[in-house]
């Protein structure tokens, strides 16, 4: 079976500063992975997605992932924040190939930017 | 935006009614699926959908039912609603082309007292 683990529930830091959120994921076979952002009172909107090839992937807002297999990882990171990203942050992972492609998430990470 | 709505967007119901919230999409998409997310859970899978009236259960499914008549409408029912239940319900989909990438609607806040 799938999981998606996110250590930190919370991550604060102050504007401009860098950030890593942290994702790491146990499967059995080969998997897709993706970042969610969810602003407050607002649904999922998708940040970036790791399907195949490079294993660095740049999403939206100047996000962007690397997946590493062997640490079966897929942290996000942004170089200088904003406020404007204050948001939770969720990590997932579905089955590659599988028919019914159905995500697990990880339980999510508030992003608090200070000023 | 994929085209997706749910209604209603807030409810709030007593323990005990049936609740029945709405999925609504207009690209014609096959795959639609219904999460609740709930503080320290993330979102959690409750049913899916892989075409007019194929359904199938997720991690989460005791207590609810889905149906789907139709390919734009997925329909989830709460038969006798419990407190258990208060959640923020989610609806997506897959879009048939591309592979693999979930689009959320805007979600429905359910609350039972």
């Amino acid at each position: 079976a799938q999981s998606v683990t996110q250590l930190d529930s919370q991550v604060p830091v102050f504007e401009e500063a860098p950030v890593e959120l942290r994702c790491n994921y146990s499967s059995s076979v080969s998997v897709y992975l993706f970042w969610y952002v969810q602003y407050p009172n607002q649904g999922l909107q998708l940040l970036l997605k790791y399907l195949s090839g490079s294993t660095l992937v740049k999403g939206i807002n100047g996000f962007e992932a690397e997946f590493n297999k062997s640490q079966t990882s897929f942290h996000l990171r942004k170089p200088s924040v904003h406020i404007s990203d204050t948001a939770e942050y969720f990590c997932a992972v579905s089955e590659n190939g599988g028919a019914t492609n159905k995500l697990i998430f990880g339980t999510g990470t508030l992003l608090a930017v200070q000023p | 935006d994929a085209g997706i709505t749910q209604s209603p967007r807030h409810k709030v119901t007593e323990t005990g009614t049936p609740v029945t919230l709405r999925c609504h999409q207009t690209e014609n998409h096959r795959y639609m699926y219904w999460y609740r997310q709930d503080p320290g859970h993330g979102l959690r899978l409750i049913h899916y959908s892989y075409g007019v009236k194929d359904t199938d259960k997720g991690e989460v499914s005791d207590g609810y039912s889905v149906s789907r008549s139709k390919t734009e409408d997925f329909l989830l029912t709460l038969e006798s609603a419990t407190s258990s239940q208060t959640s923020v319900y989610f609806c997506a989909i897959k879009e048939t082309s591309g592979v693999d990438t979930q689009y959320f609607g805007p979600g429905t806040r359910l609350t039972v007292l």
